[in-house]
């Protein structure tokens, strides 16, 4: 079975510094991997997707993701944080050509500080 | 506009009440679910439907039942609310490619 796993409850980083979310993965074969960002009080939104290609994928907000294969991981990061993007960071996967659902990590809630 | 619908947006009910929360979807995807969601806290599966008649149940128990009757249509009932079943509800679709698109979430609560 799939898992997701998001090690960290809680990052908090300050305004202007780069932000790291991390997230790894356990999944058979090959992943397609996911974020998603949810404000207070909103649906979650999605921010980016790795399929194939390039290991380094780019999404909306100047966010990105780093594919790693070899450490099963899909850290979510950010050069340079916002106040405005304190926000709950999930992250998510699916077996390529898999029937199967999405399944969540437990998710990041991020705080950037003024 | 291809898009996916949740309603209500917010609800609150009485002990004892049947309630259905409705979600469609304009994108034609084959797959629909249900995730629970505490605020700030993980999702958790409840529901899943691969298409048309198929539907299963979820990683958490819950009392809840749905039905896919057409391809965007996928709506929970609740037979007989509890304040326990407080929590925010969300419904999701996805295509083959597995990125699921979500509605707004239904946050319900069970007075």
């Amino acid at each position: 079975a799939q898992s997701v796993a998001q090690p960290e409850d809680q990052v908090n980083v300050a305004e202007g510094n780069p932000l790291t979310v991390k997230c790894t993965y356990s999944v058979s074969g090959n992943p397609y991997l996911f974020w998603y960002v949810q404000y207070p009080n909103r649906g979650l939104q999605f921010l980016l997707k790795y399929i194939t290609g390039d290991n380094l994928v780019k999404g909306s907000y100047g966010f990105e993701a780093e594919f790693n294969k070899s450490q099963t991981s899909f850290h979510l990061k950010k050069p340079s944080a916002l106040v405005s993007d304190s926000a709950l960071y999930f992250c998510a996967v699916i077996p390529m050509g898999s029937a199967r659902q999405l399944t969540f990590g437990s998710g990041t809630q991020l705080t950037v500080l003024p | 506009e291809a898009d996916i619908y949740q309603t209500p947006r917010y609800l609150v009910i009485g002990t004892g009440k049947k309630i259905t929360l409705e979600c469609s979807q304009t994108m034609g995807h084959d797959k629909m679910y249900w995730y629970q969601q505490d605020p700030g806290m993980e999702l958790h599966l409840i529901h899943y439907s691969y298409g048309v008649n198929s539907t299963e149940k979820g990683d958490l128990s819950s009392e809840s039942t749905v039905s896919r009757i057409r391809t965007e249509h996928f709506p929970l009932t609740l037979e007989s609310a509890r304040p326990s079943h407080t929590s925010q509800y969300l419904c999701a679709s996805s295509d083959t490619g597995g990125g699921a698109f979500f509605g707004q979430g239904t946050r319900l609560t069970v007075v």
